[in-house]
């Protein structure tokens, strides 16, 4: 069964606090994504990962990084978080065009 | 740059009900197409994908769509809603290395 997994779920986090979102997926793909979702806004990407220690900027990298070490998992790192980092965190994985979301990861930061 | 345009926000449709969603691309050279689906509190899911072919294609759950080079179009159409269609759909289109590029999602409300 084709799945990714996204954890935690929810997270609260204070201003200033450094936080670790994780995503995995057994379908052995090598391309993985990290969004996050805002109202009005749609889905945003943040990094795109082709591989192992192979990622690449999105249309809004500031403020996070990202690590792949495996290729089965994928890692978005927010350091010292702030308020506006508030949102809905989405990683998906690719097998060519088509994308495989996880649950999402609702992260609030006060 | 490539883009997608879903027009309505909001759409609120009765139970058994036809339903379109409108969706525009912008894409130089021929698209890859896609239309997903999310519930509530969940992740998206693949509703249907169009790959260069047949113009119409068939989805999950009754779902077709409609593409139109012409008109660069990809209308999502259901012939009859049920309640558990309550969800937001996005359209997508392949973004070249970058993955694809969402629509802003259209929320759909059913009512008996």
């Amino acid at each position: 069964d084709m799945k990714v997994t996204q954890m935690p779920r929810y997270l609260i986090k204070r201003m200033g606090e450094n936080v670790l979102l994780e995503c995995g997926q057994d379908m052995s793909h090598e391309t993985m994504y990290w969004y996050r979702q805002d109202p009005g806004l749609g889905l945003q990407l943040i990094y795109i990962s082709y591989d192992v220690d192979s990622n690449s900027e999105g249309d809004i990298p500031k403020g996070y990084r990202v690590s792949r070490k495996k290729r089965e998992h994928f890692s978005l790192i927010l350091d010292s978080a702030k308020t506006n980092q508030t949102s809905v965190y989405f990683c998906a994985s690719s097998s060519r065009d088509e994308q495989y979301f996880g649950p999402g990861t609702r992260l609030t930061v006060l | 740059a490539q883009s997608v345009t879903q027009p309505d926000a909001r759409v609120t449709v009765s139970e058994g009900a036809s339903l379109q969603l409108r969706c525009k691309y912008s894409y130089f050279g021929t698209p890859y197409l896609f239309w997903y689906v999310q519930y509530p509190r969940q992740g998206l899911q693949l509703l249907l994908k169009y790959y260069p072919g047949d113009p119409v294609v068939q989805g999950v759950n009754g779902f077709e769509a409609e593409f139109s080079k012409s008109n660069s179009s990809f209308h999502l159409r259901k012939a009859s809603v049920h309640w558990s269609d309550w969800a937001v759909y996005f359209c997508a289109v392949n973004n070249y290395a970058q993955g694809l590029t969402f629509g802003l999602g259209t929320r759909v409300s059913v009512f008996p």
